[in-house]
């Protein structure tokens, strides 16, 4: 089975650096993604990991960690923009991607 | 903008009756992925089709059903549309068909009243 835990809620303010965790459990594991989605629009692609460690990409940054089944998203420097839906989401052995029910990041000045 | 595209954006309709969502993939992908999402129950997987052949179902009803055509978009079909099946329907492609980063169209909003 695919089971993908990650928090309903977060705030933070603005300029400071949040920390998204996802937990999963799954039968097969062939990556993670991170995508964001604003309200009523397409989730968009943040990032890729397949092997244990950090992933850098600019603000935001994603970690795993195989054996532990966890990872997390780091976002840095905060803005407004950034308020959003964090999505995780990995592929089960048959090439479906499951994703988590968002973490929904609330960003304040 | 990701390159995927659909249509209609907004659809309304009644219960019983059938609708129909179109795909069409980035330049190059040969998978399209649909998915829907409710407010309660996140973003769900339906099926994937790769280069015109299903590859993988996920919890699709029988009342839904889908196709890749020759030029590679793709047709979601709904029928006897039942109020609980109002929800955000996204389409997803890829290039190819294993493990790949898929990247979503805009989204259709579905409203049966």
């Amino acid at each position: 089975g695919q089971n993908i835990d990650q928090p309903t809620e977060m705030t933070a303010t603005e300029g400071a650096i949040v920390q998204i965790n996802c937990t999963y459990q799954t039968s097969g594991f062939n990556g993670l993604f991170w995508y964001q989605q604003h309200a009523g629009e397409a989730p968009t692609f943040l990032s890729y990991n397949v092997l244990d460690g950090l992933e850098e990409k600019g603000r935001f940054s994603s970690f795993l960690s195989r054996s532990k089944g966890y990872s997390y998203l780091l976002l840095k420097e905060l803005q407004m923009k950034d308020s959003a839906s964090y999505l995780c989401a990995v592929y089960q052995a048959g090439t479906a991607l499951i994703f988590g029910k968002g973490t929904t990041l609330s960003v304040s000045s | 903008d990701s390159g995927v595209t659909q249509t209609p954006k907004h659809l309304i309709t009644a219960t019983g009756q059938r609708v129909t969502l179109r795909c069409s993939p980035r330049s190059g992908d040969l998978s399209v992925y649909w998915y829907q999402q409710s407010l309660d129950q996140g973003l769900q997987f339906l099926i994937q089709y790769y280069n015109g052949e299903e590859r993988a179902k996920g919890n699709i009803l029988e009342r839904f059903s889908a196709q890749q055509f020759p030029d590679l978009h793709s047709e979601l079909n709904l029928s006897s549309l039942e109020l609980g099946d109002s929800a955000l329907y996204f389409c997803a492609s890829s290039v190819g068909e294993l493990y790949e980063t898929q990247y979503f169209g805009p989204g259709t909003r579905l409203l049966v009243l």
